[in-house]
């Protein structure tokens, strides 16, 4: 079936600029996660929704990033004033509730902020 | 909450030789150790995982081994080929997924 998804595959920003990246997860999958990864760098924890409950917010790096679960499916990350360093890949992960640990990626989308 | 530490960061290994990577991690509540492999500009994927109520698992050439007590897991590859090169991530999973740092494995023909 079909995989986790996200759009755009690539976004070029200016300095500034607000972002919107988008995450379809698999269908049926409760949890949903964003990881930025930086340049041959670990992936870093943003966000975690699961089902109706609150998300996990606390790897969010600043008040400029924020993110949206829409009917427990599609997920919109954020990204207000983009900064430089705010250019990285940008991945989601989706989970199904029988096997919560276990995570399938999104292709991610690479953000360049210029 | 957890913390895992990857060692090493990269790892250079001729082409039918054994690779090792290995993990430790904090939390003795996680019982949920997958790896995944990164090859450049794709997705990380799942290759294999190993619950806490098992010590060691085998998929073809690749295994994964678990010591609770020590709370510390490794993922052996053996007569690696070419296309073993990538980053592998480890993660221990309790309530929430947590990933080491990553490994760099490059495989010379």
């Amino acid at each position: 079936g079909a995989g986790v998804s996200q759009s755009p595959s690539n976004k070029v920003t200016e300095k500034g600029k607000d972002v919107e990246l988008r995450c379809d997860p698999i269908s049926g999958h409760t949890a949903l996660y964003w990881y930025r990864q930086s340049l041959g760098q670990g992936l870093e924890f943003l966000i975690y929704f699961q089902g109706n409950s609150a998300p996990d917010k606390s790897g969010l790096p600043s008040d400029r990033f924020s993110a949206e679960r829409t009917g427990g499916s599609v997920s919109t990350l954020t990204i207000q004033r983009t900064q430089q360093e705010d250019s990285a890949v940008y991945l989601c992960a989706s989970s199904p509730w029988t096997s919560q640990e276990t995570q399938y990626f999104g292709p991610g989308t690479r953000l360049l902020v210029l | 909450g957890e913390n895992v530490e990857q060692h090493p960061s990269t790892l250079s290994v001729q082409e039918g030789d054994s690779a090792v990577i290995k993990c430790t991690y904090s939390d003795s509540a996680s019982n949920y150790f997958p790896w995944y492999k990164q090859e450049l500009g794709k997705r990380p994927q799942l290759i294999i995982d190993i619950r806490s109520n098992v010590g060691e698992k085998k998929d073809q050439r690749i295994a994964v081994t678990l010591n609770k007590t020590a709370k510390h897991f490794s993922l052996h590859i053996t007569e690696t080929q070419p296309e073993d090169s990538a980053v592998y991530f480890c993660a221990a999973a309790g309530n929430m997924l947590t990933f080491g740092g990553g490994t760099r494995l490059m495989v010379k023909p």
